[in-house]
């Protein structure tokens, strides 16, 4: 399987509600990261997980959490959702350079509304 | 801290017209940097990918030049068709192969036939 897979595609919660969001990296990415996208913004770093490890953590509250497995897919967990949650969140999947440089290759993405 | 500013915010040009999107960056101590093209409520589409240590990349009808002592990255999109409207983002990785990405606001670009 080739390329970055997210689910679900879209996602209605209500405000206090939890949340998680799933993640298939691209075949041989062992990088994951995780980024909210508002409307009209560019895409802000929630965090970043390398072999199972969270590995870098941007601005975001303890209540966002995430998990990479084994086999490198990866979970993103939003606890007592705020309105300002709505947003589009994306995963991205890397390998880290070893001499050949990679890019990061993004998701679809899934779209959440907080009501 | 990085920021990333993208010029101009909105284009709007008919078919066939040649053109630059501008990217600035404000630590030159990037590891990369990677132009996307987003179409609405979508994920990121790769385009174009430039090493700290590359001037340029080109694919197709695109090319991107990098000038990382000034903090300067361009994309150059040749003869530019209806399907190429979106919004293009670049975003730069911080100076190691982990590094986060740091986005700028985007170009939302619109041709028209």
């Amino acid at each position: 399987e080739t390329g970055v897979t997210q689910s679900p595609t879209h996602l209605i919660k209500t405000r206090g509600q939890q949340v998680t969001l799933r993640c298939s990296s691209q075949s041989g990415h062992n990088t994951v990261s995780w980024y909210q996208q508002a409307l009209g913004q560019g895409p802000q770093f929630i965090f970043q997980y390398y072999r199972e490890e969270e590995n870098g953590r941007g601005n975001f509250p303890p209540r966002f959490s995430g998990l990479q497995f084994p086999n490198y897919s990866s979970e993103l967990n939003v606890n007592a959702l705020e309105l300002d949650d709505s947003a589009l969140y994306l995963c991205a999947s890397s390998i880290p350079g070893q001499g050949s440089e990679y890019g990061y290759t993004f998701g679809s993405g899934t779209r959440l509304t907080v009501v | 801290k990085q920021e990333v500013t993208q010029i101009p915010a909105a284009l709007s040009v008919p078919e066939g017209e040649n053109l630059v999107l501008n990217c600035s960056f404000t630590d030159s101590a990037i590891y990369n940097l990677q132009w996307f093209r987003q179409d609405p409520g979508k994920g990121l589409t790769s385009l174009l990918l430039i090493q700290s240590s590359q001037r340029e990349q080109t694919s197709g009808r695109l090319n991107a030049s990098l000038d990382k002592s000034s903090g300067r990255s361009t994309l150059y999109i040749a003869a530019s068709q209806p399907g190429d409207s979106a919004t293009y983002l670049c975003a730069v990785r911080r100076g190691s192969t982990l590094g986060r990405l740091y986005f700028g606001r985007g170009t939302q670009l619109t041709v028209w036939p």
